[in-house]
């Protein structure tokens, strides 16, 4: 069964702090996609990644920034939180390529304060 | 224009009412269609894939109209586990990538 996991349901952090949210898959996939949803706006990609080592800016990467040093793993990082990164934060995997269909992980309730 | 739009809703019918979502997505290249379900405080799942030929699968249609570029999903025999909102799915714009939109809350009533 396919298998999207995130390091954390819940998260609080002060303003200014480095937040770490992780990603991993046991589906083998090669393309993984870190989205956050906020009510009446819906899902809004912010990164994107076709390969280990390898990123592309989504709609909204501005305070942002991923990682990928393993095929299985896609870290977001938000190298200073404000208060306007207060969000659901969705990790996706997909097979091939970012067209076909994508499997997320439970979320993540990120509460900046 | 937004890539994909909905509207919002929300939608309540009662319980065995057909009831129909449009969507409309603005990339004429897409080749890629889906209809996502996202119940409360959870993950979004994928419902179906949207064929150029439409598709069923049990009581849900989806159908593409290519031509004015809409998308359009159709529940017959609403059940109260149909209470969920639909996300129509589109390929993006100019990327391998994929654009959903904001959402149609349905909410079936007894």
């Amino acid at each position: 069964d396919v298998k999207v996991t995130q390091s954390s349901r819940y998260l609080v952090k002060r303003t200014g702090e480095k937040v770490f949210l992780e990603c991993v898959q046991d589906m083998d996939h090669e393309n993984m996609f870190w989205y956050r949803q906020d009510p009446g706006l819906g899902l809004r990609l912010i990164y994107f990644s076709y390969d280990v080592k390898m990123k592309e800016k989504g709609d909204i990467p501005e305070g942002y920034s991923v990682s990928r040093e393993k095929k299985e793993r896609f870290s977001l990082i938000l190298e200073s939180a404000s208060t306007n990164q207060t969000s659901m934060y969705l990790c996706a995997s997909s097979p091939r390529d970012g067209t076909y269909e994508q499997y997320f992980g439970p979320g993540t309730r990120l509460t900046v304060t | 224009r937004k890539e994909v739009e909905q509207d919002p809703g929300p939608f309540n019918v009662p319980e065995g009412a057909t009831v129909a979502f449009n969507c409309t997505y603005s990339n004429s290249a897409s080749q890629s269609f889906f209809w996502y379900r996202q119940d409360c405080r959870k993950e979004p799942k994928l419902l179906m894939s949207v064929y150029s030929s439409g598709n069923e699968d049990g009581r849900f249609t989806a159908q593409l109209n290519r031509a004015s570029q809409y998308i359009s999903l159709l529940i017959r025999d609403s059940k109260l586990s149909d209470s969920a909102t639909y996300l129509c799915v589109v390929e993006s714009t100019g990327r391998r990538a994929l654009t959903f939109g904001s959402g149609t809350r349905l909410q079936v009533q007894p």
